[in-house]
């Protein structure tokens, strides 16, 4: 299927490095969705996009329709941001398609 | 507002037991779904509901029932439990299936 893929699987930096997860896909979507997934296993909704660009913090996700891609942004990486980063599709307004995730790490 | 809630947080079952796992939300969102989560593998949609009375199935729903007859819970029942459902899942809500989703904190099953 592979609709959606995501880069890097995982991904290891050092705090303060500025870091970018990257998402393709290959369908019509309505939205785009950026979820965090904490190591205790819960997952909070970071962004919903259908176009341009959202911020709120540190965080940052783009999207370009044409291209059929989106990327998640971390400034200034905290070790508290070490999570798995999920992708997901919203191709038709009831069901999402996730991609496998980035695992990242950032060490202190 | 507690959310979404789940219960249990972790059950073992043998093959062939039922079981219901329950989900729960107080933000009176009309659209619930089901997930399962496989190492390797993305988040599954098992079934989902886009209002009370109204269910449909999801991308790999077979060995599962769902019934949603209150705008609040979601259970989801494995009817006779196998090893291939061993598994973590999570329920999600939202306003729709567009708009920001909630997760609940999961049920990690294991069937032996």
């Amino acid at each position: 299927k592979n609709e959606v893929e995501q880069s890097p699987q995982n991904l290891t930096a050092q705090e303060g490095e500025f870091i970018t997860i990257n998402c393709s896909y290959s369908v019509g979507i309505s939205a785009l969705h950026w979820l965090q997934q904490h190591p205790g296993g819960g997952i909070v909704s970071l962004f919903m996009l259908s176009s341009g660009k959202k911020k709120h913090g540190r965080l940052i996700a783009t999207i370009n329709i044409q291209e059929k891609h989106s990327s998640l942004h971390i400034t200034a990486s905290h070790p508290r941001d070490s999570a798995v980063y999920i992708c997901a599709l919203d191709t038709s307004g009831s069901r999402l398609t996730f991609g496998e995730g980035t695992q990242l790490t950032v060490n202190p | 507002n507690a959310g979404v809630t789940q219960t249990p947080k972790f059950q073992v079952l043998k093959t062939g037991q039922s079981m219901t796992l329950q989900c729960a939300q107080d933000m009176n969102h009309e659209y619930m779904s089901w997930y399962r989560q496989d190492p390797g593998m993305g988040l599954r949609l098992i079934h989902y509901s886009v209002g009370a009375g109204i269910t449909d199935q999801g991308e790999v729903p077979n060995g599962y029932n769902v019934s949603r007859s209150t705008t609040e819970d979601f259970p989801l029942r494995l009817l006779s439990a196998a090893p291939s459902q061993t598994s973590v899942y999570f329920c999600a809500s939202s306003y729709n299936g567009g708009r920001e989703q909630y997760f609940g904190p999961g049920t990690r099953l294991t069937v032996t």
